[in-house]
């Protein structure tokens, strides 16, 4: 799988747009960017994923670069409880192939 | 709509005792995943049961056994505890091993060796 880097902690101001960045520029073709958040002491949670196309949906956006080298995981009014590690994951779409969770963001939504 | 359910939530051993981590899920799901998450760090597997009747070794198995008891239950067993497993351990199921729509957690369980 390829590796992701991402920012190792962000503030957001409350009801404010939350923009989660995350660098892939290994990603292989058939490799799609998963996004997932952990809320503290809560098991993780999936967000969104995708492979080439931006994609919506009721909790959150991903715009996904054309060259698919980065993506930016958007929360577009970020709420205190959207205070939590964000995780950006990609992985390939195959048996065999486990998601593989590295630091992630932490972020912080303030009033 | 429970969804994964972990028990116990918390435990405390001493160094050489056993003890059997559970997991249940509720929604029909053929592969489940034990998680290791240490304090700060990401989450790292340490098995997974495509389907009922198969485990396989993830990242990090030494220590550890699991069985698939049925589809439904998928335990994970420490023979003889050691501090280095202090963690917060997380079960998962999903659909299938490729599924897109991602994992479903369980709340964890906190295990601390003394």
């Amino acid at each position: 799988d390829a590796k992701t880097t991402q920012p190792t902690s962000m503030d957001c101001a409350e009801g404010r747009a939350a923009n989660l960045p995350c660098n892939h520029s290994t990603i292989s073709g058939n490799e799609y960017v998963y996004w997932y958040r952990q809320i503290h002491s809560q098991g993780p949670q999936y967000i969104i994923h995708g492979l080439k196309n931006n994609e919506t949906n009721e909790m959150a956006s991903l715009i996904i670069t054309e060259d698919r080298k980065s993506s930016t995981l958007i929360l577009p009014h970020a709420t205190l409880r959207d205070t939590a590690v964000y995780y950006c994951i990609v992985r390939e779409h195959n048996a065999g192939n486990m998601l593989t969770f590295g630091g992630g963001t932490r972020l912080m939504v303030k009033p | 709509n429970a969804g994964v359910t972990q028990t116990p939530k918390f435990q405390v051993l001493k160094t050489g005792q056993s003890m059997t981590l559970q997991c249940a899920q509720d929604m029909n799901h053929n592969s489940m995943y034990w998680y290791r998450q240490d304090p700060g760090m990401g989450l790292r597997l340490i098995y997974y049961s495509a389907s009922e009747g198969t485990t396989d070794k993830g990242e990090v198995p030494n220590g550890y056994n699991v069985s698939r008891l049925n589809k439904r239950e998928f335990s994970l067993r420490l023979e003889s505890a050691a501090p280095s497993q202090t963690s917060v351990y997380f079960c998962a199921s999903s659909e299938k091993l490729t599924a897109h729509y991602g994992y479903t957690f369980g709340s964890g369980t906190r295990l601390t060796v003394v």
